[in-house]
């Protein structure tokens, strides 16, 4: 049980287009789900924290025009990159946890090469 | 604020051999802590999980880990490593009080000499 699933893996794009990743909870009902992005050799950095049916909280410094985050049902949230750039390819995770329990399940990620 | 600092950036033992991974947090509240082991590529693992109650916890994959709240300390060890353990490992923090939020240490990557 507790399986999150994230799609693409792997994701190449050009300068200045859009790129949808989506995170799936498969067994459970998602009522929170989170955005990490991970450097090459560094931890996961939180970027925003989403709530079925509300507008994502985003951490300091993360745009949110730039990375839009859409939670419209208990088992998918979708993270959205704008008009990416290079500096935009990283690893991004999803993680999704049910109600009030303090676990937080990962999906595989997103590799995002932006040329 | 709340920080997790994992000391060592890259550890070596060898197949056979006792781990000891160590974790310490700076948090202003009560702390749930974790462990997560992430393989190349791949997204994170739970490897077991503190919330309260007993301060030894025994997680997946024979490892267990012990909260000691004097030393700020949650460090993760495993009697006997296999080869299949090298992958890189994340100690977390969360608390009820700031959200349940999780703040990451910067990993450890382990290496199994045959």
């Amino acid at each position: 049980g507790a399986v999150v699933s994230q799609h693409p893996s792997w994701v190449i794009c050009k300068s200045g287009t859009s790129v949808k990743i989506e995170c799936r909870s498969l067994d459970f009902q998602a009522t929170t789900m989170f955005w990490y992005r991970q450097f090459p050799k560094q931890s996961l950095m939180l970027m925003a924290t989403s709530n079925e049916g509300s507008k994502a909280t985003y951490e300091q410094g993360v745009e949110k025009d730039k990375f839009l985050i859409n939670h419209a049902s208990l088992t998918l949230s979708t993270l959205t990159v704008t008009s990416a750039h290079p500096e935009d390819s990283s690893f991004y995770i999803c993680s999704a946890k049910a109600g009030t329990a303090n676990i937080q399940y990962f999906g595989a990620g997103t590799r995002l090469s932006v040329l | 604020a709340q920080s997790v600092t994992q000391p060592d950036i890259h550890i070596t033992v060898s197949e056979g051999a006792s781990l000891e991974l160590r974790c310490n947090y700076s948090y202003g509240a009560t702390p749930y802590l974790f462990w997560y082991v992430q393989s190349p590529g791949q997204g994170l693992q739970l490897l077991l999980k503190y919330f309260s109650g007993d301060t030894l916890v025994q997680g997946i994959k024979g490892f267990e880990a012990e909260f000691k709240r004097s030393q700020s300390s949650f460090n993760l060890r495993k009697p006997s490593v296999h080869w299949s353990d090298a992958a890189e490992y994340f100690c977390a923090v969360g608390a009820k009080e700031y959200g349940n939020k999780l703040v990451f240490g910067a990993g450890t990557i382990l290496r199994v000499k045959s």
